[in-house]
C-alpha cells in the first residue's frame, strides 16, 4: 500500500514571506498527485492536483506543487503567504489499481503570523 | 460542499448505544468513502463503496459498519459506540481518480 509522508506537522510562517510544504510518498508506479486545503470546522477542497504532462501545476490563489518522479515528492510552494492561508495541508496519492482509493498524510498546519 | 450533504453536524451520544451517520450525494458518483479524522493521524479510511451493495473495509474498519442501497446513499453505523471513536467523519465521493475527492462538511461525533 502506498505511503504518505508529510515530514512537518505545524509550518508557522510570517505574512508575505514564502512557505514550503513538503509531501513525499512511497511508491514510484504511476500516481496521481494532490494537495488538499482545510479551513478551520470546514471540509476538505481540493487546492491541485498532478496527473500528467508538466511537473509542475498551480492553483488559482497563487500556490503551486512541483512533482519529482525520481525523489517520489510533490511539494507545495508560495512565494507569498496571506492571513487567508492559514489551513491545514493534506497531501493525497492515488496509485493504479487500487479502486480510486486515496491515500493521505497526516496533514500540515499552516500558521499565517501577522 | 455542493452536492454531498452529511447528517448530522454534532452529535453526543453515550457509550455502548448504536449511532448512524448519513451521508447524501446528488452528483450520481460511483465512488463514496468514509474518513475519520484524528489529530496527528490525518485522515483515515474507514469503509468505501465501489457501486450499491458493494462495499469494503478501510484501514480502521473494526467497529464500524456501512450500507449502500442507493447510489446517493452512504450509511455508516458504530454498532456500540466507544470513547475512541469520538472523532470528526468526513463523507466523500468520487467518479474517478483523475477528480479526486469532494468531502463533506463532517460530522463531529462525540461519545461520552
Amino acid at each position: 500500500a502506498q505511503s504518505v509522508t508529510q515530514l512537518d506537522s505545524q509550518v508557522p510562517v510570517f505574512e508575505e514571506a514564502p512557505v514550503e510544504l513538503r509531501c513525499n510518498y512511497s511508491s514510484s508506479v504511476s500516481v496521481y498527485l494532490f494537495w488538499y486545503v482545510q479551513y478551520p470546522n470546514q471540509g476538505l477542497q481540493l487546492l491541485l492536483k498532478y496527473l500528467s504532462g508538466s511537473t509542475l501545476v498551480k492553483s488559482i490563489n497563487g500556490f503551486e506543487a512541483e512533482f519529482n518522479k525520481s525523489q517520489t515528492s510533490f511539494h507545495l510552494r508560495k512565494p507569498s503567504v496571506h492571513i487567508s492561508d492559514t489551513a491545514e495541508y493534506f497531501c493525497a496519492v492515488s496509485e493504479t489499481g487500487t479502486g480510486n482509493q486515496f491515500y493521505f498524510g497526516t496533514g500540515t498546519s499552516l500558521t499565517v503570523i501577522p | 460542499d455542493a452536492g454531498i450533504t452529511q447528517s448530522p453536524r454534532h452529535k453526543v451520544t453515550e457509550t455502548g448505544t448504536p449511532v448512524t451517520l448519513r451521508c447524501h450525494q446528488t452528483e450520481n458518483h460511483r465512488y463514496m468513502y468514509w474518513y475519520r479524522q484524528d489529530p496527528g493521524h490525518g485522515l483515515r479510511l474507514i469503509h468505501y463503496s465501489y457501486g450499491v451493495k458493494d462495499t469494503d473495509k478501510g484501514e480502521v474498519s473494526d467497529g464500524y459498519s456501512v450500507s449502500r442501497s442507493k447510489t446517493e446513499d452512504f450509511l455508516l453505523t458504530l454498532e456500540s459506540a466507544t470513547s475512541s471513536q469520538t472523532s470528526v467523519y468526513f463523507c466523500a465521493i468520487s467518479d474517478a481518480r483523475a477528480y479526486g475527492y469532494t468531502f463533506g462538511s463532517g460530522t463531529r461525533l462525540t461519545v461520552v
